[in-house]
């Protein structure tokens, strides 16, 4: 079955750092997703990626798909404390699996005033 | 607008007892419609999804089963929880996004969080 690995687990930054988490897979996929979840709450996504090589932003948030399509990475810059809760990616690969949207480990994120 | 209903919020249950989590959807046709497990507040354990009504896939063996009886409608269930069972679930919406070939953007309710005692 696939692989996927979320990286870093978890992260511990000051206000104002940038942070940036990826995930890899052995997989090709055609879509990458990326979540925020917030205690006690269902994840609420934040990005959509379509193509590869795509870069796409939603203000302070930058994601991209890589052109292997196997991968993406998720930036944040000039973290503030509502940033804080578990990031997760979750690729998409169509085809005969199309109904099927898995997640991956999730990255914690910090952020100290 | 797409909602999504989930319910209960919160449900405590005894070690063989059952289950009956219920998931709805209003505002769309023929969504794809999921089931996951979140354990420890970590990663989402993808645990059943269906394409169409009577269609399920499960992805891992376990104590749980799931159903479609309706187009927007899905239930988690158990015969006989286990302590193994307690955890946060999630039930999600997606639809096929014809024009580009891809399903995508899932949609999660609020969550269930079931503690089996």
């Amino acid at each position: 079955g696939q692989q996927l690995n979320q990286s870093p687990q978890s992260m511990f930054i000051q206000e104002g750092e940038d942070v940036s988490m990826n995930c890899t897979s052995s997989s090709i996929f055609n879509t990458w997703l990326w979540y925020k979840q917030e205690p006690g709450e269902g994840p609420v996504l934040l990005i959509a990626l379509y193509k590869a090589g795509e870069l796409t932003s939603n203000g302070r948030l930058t994601a991209q798909f890589g052109i292997t399509r196997k991968d993406s990475f998720l930036n944040i810059s000039a973290s503030i404390p509502s940033d804080v809760g578990i990031y997760f990616c979750a690729p998409h690969a169509g085809g005969t699996s199309y109904g099927k949207l898995t997640f991956g480990q999730g990255t914690i994120l910090t952020v100290h005033p | 607008s797409q909602t999504i209903h989930q319910w209960p919020a919160t449900l405590v249950q005894p070690v063989g007892s059952p289950l009956s989590l219920e998931c709805t959807v209003e505002g769309t046709s023929n969504p794809n419609l999921y089931w996951y497990r979140q354990a420890a507040g970590r990663g989402l354990q993808l645990l059943f999804y269906s394409v169409g009504i009577g269609q399920i896939s499960s992805e891992v063996p376990q104590n749980l089963s799931a159903s479609r009886p309706q187009d927007r409608q899905f239930i988690l269930s158990s015969k006989k929880l286990l302590l193994s069972d307690s955890g946060f679930y999630l039930c999600a919406w997606s639809v096929l996004k014809t024009a580009r070939g891809v399903n995508t953007e899932a949609f999660f309710g609020q969550g269930t969080r079931l503690t089996v005692v």
